[in-house]
């Protein structure tokens, strides 16, 4: 079975300064990693996903994550932090392909980031 | 690209009755579509799996009978809700997998829609 563990319910930042959302997961394969931001009574935007290549990702609005393999993590970063940045952050998992299911993402349980002016 | 939408986005309805929601891939063909339903300040959970065509499937838990899926087309799923209560007020989300030759669009990865806020009375 797959699992993400978010061990930050929220994370508070100022405006300006460096920020880091933390994600580990478990799966079996390599995994496929994904970050996705939600914004209040919205839907998921995807900002990010690691398949294969370099570990280090760039996605949307200046976002990045590193995967690393040994510790199996892929945290989500930004040099510096806007207001509008603040948002519920999600960090999801799956398989590789293997079967009908397994599409299927596994997500974490969120973190709430929330950038002080 | 990769736009997915659902409608209605927010329904208020009397315990009983029974309340359709449509999601629809907008620029792409969606082989497989999710439902998810997600409590306040909680995570997502996955509901069921469609496939255009076939029958969904539903995770362990979820009442296929009382959530029904359909996924007619490549471009459209729809959760009917059949005799709501207060305990199936939530919030749904959608999500698609971008069929085979999608063009820039990776087949690796869920678009989700702007979810649809359920309130049942």
């Amino acid at each position: 079975a797959q699992s993400v563990a978010q061990p930050e319910d929220q994370v508070n930042v100022a405006e300006g300064n460096p920020l880091t959302v933390k994600c580990t997961y478990s799966v079996s394969g390599n995994p496929y990693l994904f970050w996705y931001v939600q914004y209040p009574n919205r839907g998921l935007q995807f900002l990010l996903k690691y398949i294969t290549g370099d570990n280090l990702v760039k996605g949307s609005y200046g976002f990045e994550a590193e995967f690393n393999k040994s510790q199996t993590s892929f945290h989500l970063k930004k040099p510096s932090a806007l207001v509008s940045d603040s948002a519920l952050y999600f960090c999801a998992v799956r398989a590789p392909y293997s079967g009908a299911g397994s599409y299927q993402l596994t997500f974490g349980k969120g973190t709430k980031l929330s950038v002080i002016p | 690209g990769a736009v997915v939408s659902q409608h209605p986005s927010r329904v208020i309805c009397k315990s009983g009755t029974s309340v359709k929601i449509e999601c629809r891939s907008l620029d792409f063909q969606a082989t497989t579509m999710f439902w998810y339903r997600q409590f306040p300040k909680q995570s997502l959970m996955l509901m069921a799996t469609s496939n255009e065509g076939s029958k969904a499937t539903y995770e362990q838990g979820v009442e296929k009978d009382k959530f029904l899926i359909n996924h007619a087309s490549l471009t459209l799923s729809t959760l009917t809700v059949t005799s709501a209560h207060p305990e199936d007020s939530s919030f749904y989300i959608c999500s698609a997998s971008v069929a085979s030759g999608g063009g820039d669009l990776s087949t690796d990865t869920q678009y989700f829609g702007p979810g649809t806020r359920l309130t049942v009375l």
